[in-house]
């Protein structure tokens, strides 16, 4: 089955500097990769997501890359600021929809 | 539009007993997947429902089981309830299977 590795678990940056997260799968047939942040007491939020047609995708100072040939994807978080501090996971859809399988996580401060 | 909602926020219940958790789906959403979170993991996927019939499952045994509502609402029941079943209940809804699922803020159960 799919197996999704996630680097660092944490990290911790300078308000203003970029922050990069990768994930690995193992599935080449997975075919829709989000990511998902999730603040203290709450439910992972959706901020960028890829298919795997697409190398690149950005929004404002997210964006997300996809290495089909490695099988690997990054989250790019640019210009980074306090309330980016969160838990980011990574997520990979295989063709078998029936089991979505998450990173572990990665832990990212923000420090001012 | 009315987001993902969970019910109850918090819980706790002793070992053996049973615990029904519920779901209402976002507004135009007819898909409804269940995740546990155990403390400092990423998400693990329970099952799945798409139009009141369960569309996929993971590695789960049975005394986790779900019902989807014509109103694409959804329980979660978990029978003889362990210590390892501690965790946070996350709820997700999206248009169909494949598409992006949003998530609600949980249902946060101790098992004591």
């Amino acid at each position: 089955g799919e197996n999704v590795e996630q680097h660092p678990s944490t990290l911790s940056v300078q308000e203003g500097d970029s922050a990069v997260i990768k994930c690995t799968y193992s599935d080449s047939a997975s075919n829709y990769f989000p990511w998902y942040k999730q603040e203290l007491g709450k439910g992972p939020q959706l901020i960028i997501d890829i298919r795997s047609n697409v190398g690149e995708k950005k929004d404002q100072r997210i964006a997300v890359t996809l290495n089909k040939t490695a099988k690997h994807f990054s989250l790019h978080i640019t210009e980074t600021q306090p309330e980016d501090s969160a838990v980011y996971f990574c997520a990979v859809y295989p063709t078998s929809y029936d089991k979505v399988i998450f990173g572990p996580g990665t832990s990212l401060s923000v420090i001012p | 539009e009315t987001g993902v909602t969970q019910s109850p926020t918090h819980l706790i219940k002793t070992r053996g007993q049973q615990v029904t958790l519920r779901c209402s789906s976002q507004s135009g959403h007819n898909t409804v997947s269940w995740y546990q979170q155990a403390l400092g993991q990423g998400p693990q996927f329970i099952f799945q429902y798409y139009r009141e019939e369960e569309n996929g499952r993971g590695n789960f045994p049975p005394r986790f089981s779900g019902l989807q509502f014509p109103n694409y609402s959804s329980e979660l029941n978990v029978n003889a309830l362990e210590l390892d079943d501690s965790a946070l209940y996350l709820c997700a809804s999206s248009r169909s299977g494949r598409e992006t699922q949003y998530f609600g803020p949980g249902t946060r159960l101790l098992v004591l």
